[in-house]
């Protein structure tokens, strides 16, 4: 599709599992961001990246959020040992530098 | 990035114009304003952006004041598929150290058949 997708687009977990959540942005884009969306409220900044290079990671909230590009395509955020409170909708968008970003659908992660 | 003040909700009747207000006092001179909107269970979607200028697309216009410290998203005929949030977002454009999105509460807009 032309568009960024997102998979799982739901995702169930126990508390202390981890999670992979996968975003496959649009082609070409060089520009990938990570947001996270708790219910109710507007999206909040994670991850940045530019290529492979992660430019800018201090949105993320502890030190059990990673993510990656290795490539400069696919990224994946990982989210270790699970807790509660990071139940929320995680919505990745692409961009070209410096132009309006286009987001996918996300996932839904509930911990249970 | 400067911070947005925006109604949290309004309503508008289906065929006519919705004008959503943000408010930017604080707006710097090299700081773009951008409108997204997000339809339920959708991630957020682009609308338009300005620097200083009026402009308009295909699915907005976007009035900025002179003073550039507040800004008005018109959709000139609204439809049901139009409800969603509306965000108001400056940043600056085209800047490493500028590209996230810093999005406040935004503006719910229902449209009633």
């Amino acid at each position: 599709g032309a568009g960024v997708s997102q998979s799982p687009r739901y995702k169930v977990a126990k508390r202390g599992q981890d999670v992979a959540l996968r975003c496959d942005p649009i082609s070409g884009h060089v520009s990938l961001f990570w947001y996270q969306q708790a219910l109710g409220q507007g999206p909040e900044f994670l991850t940045y990246f530019q290529n492979e290079a992660q430019l800018d990671k201090s949105g993320l909230p502890s030190d059990r959020f990673f993510a990656e590009r290795p490539e400069g395509s696919v990224s994946t955020l990982k989210i270790q040992r699970t807790q509660q409170e990071d139940s929320a909708v995680y919505l990745c968008a692409s961009s070209l530098v410096g132009q309006p970003q286009h987001f996918g659908d996300g996932t839904r992660l509930s911990i249970l | 990035d400067a911070k947005t003040t925006q109604p949290p909700s309004m309503d508008c009747a289906e065929g006519r114009a919705a004008n959503l207000p943000c408010n930017h006092s604080t707006i710097s001179g090299n700081e773009y304003v951008y409108w997204y909107r997000q339809i339920h269970s959708q991630g957020p979607q682009y609308i338009i952006h300005g620097l200083k200028n009026n402009e308009t697309n295909e699915m907005a216009s976007l009035i900025i004041t002179e003073d550039r410290k507040s800004s008005t998203l018109i959709l000139p005929h609204a439809t049901l598929r139009d409800t969603a949030v509306y965000y108001c977002i400056v940043r600056v454009r085209g800047e490493t150290s500028g590209s996230r999105l810093t999005f406040g509460e935004g503006t719910q807009l229902t449209v009633n058949p």
